[in-house]
């Protein structure tokens, strides 16, 4: 596709429900990137995907994170029994090569009530 | 953790003043790159300068980088009121060939 491209774009949930995030990312990118961001926050590394396999899961906050990439191309975020803590805007961007920077997607932004 | 660290948190000027914002690293760096983050949502990738460069250029924005002192400065000149934003630097490290490390922004406003 033409960016990077995220959903659902917002997403409220209860306390304890499973949610999925998905990220399509631009057609030939090999790297996929998923952040967390707080309200008025930097940005949270969470994973990392080179192709299908990822290499860093290193900033996955706990084991209800889960994330997994299809064909090279998709990628699904999941938590599950969700915390109020998980609220945030989570961030996917993908890139053709670390030198060329990122194009991040517009977010989804996940509240839990 | 966040090794990128912009100052200031924030700055508020009048339209049509330049605007300076200033990242601080800590480890050796690979590149230095600055984006634009409107509103909460995906951010834009503006300007990436290398190890080895000084200073780069494009549009409004010039951007340099002292890897003896491990910063760097982003400059926009003759701000708009388009350019409020949240800017951050990320840099990429040399011990690493694909995650960038990220500053906690700043946020900048412009006053018509």
């Amino acid at each position: 596709g033409a960016g990077v491209s995220q959903s659902p774009s917002n997403k409220v949930t209860e306390k304890g429900k499973d949610v999925e995030l998905r990220c399509d990312p631009i057609s030939g990118h090999t790297a996929l990137y998923w952040y967390r961001q707080s309200l008025g926050q930097g940005l949270e590394f969470l994973i990392y995907f080179q192709g299908n396999s990822a290499p860093d899961k290193s900033g996955l906050p706990s084991d209800r994170f889960s994330a997994e990439r299809t064909g090279g191309s998709v990628s699904t975020l999941t938590i599950q029994r969700t915390q109020q803590e998980d609220s945030a805007v989570y961030l996917c961007a993908s890139s053709s090569g670390f030198i060329d920077g990122y194009t991040f997607g517009s977010g989804t932004r996940l509240t839990v009530v | 953790s966040q090794q990128g660290e912009e100052d200031p948190q924030a700055l508020s000027i009048q339209e049509g003043e330049n605007a300076t914002m200033n990242c601080s690293y800590k480890t050796s760096i690979n590149n230095l790159q600055w984006y634009r983050q409107n509103s909460g949502r995906g951010l834009v990738h503006l300007i990436l300068i290398r190890s080895n460069e000084r200073e780069k250029h494009s549009g409004r924005l010039r951007v340099t980088l002292d890897t003896s002192k491990k910063s760097s400065s982003l400059l926009i000149t003759a701000s708009r009121a388009v350019d409020t934003a949240s800017y951050f630097c990320a840099t990429g490290r040399m011990d690493s060939n694909y995650q960038l490390i990220w500053g906690a922004g700043t946020k900048l406003i412009i006053k018509p």
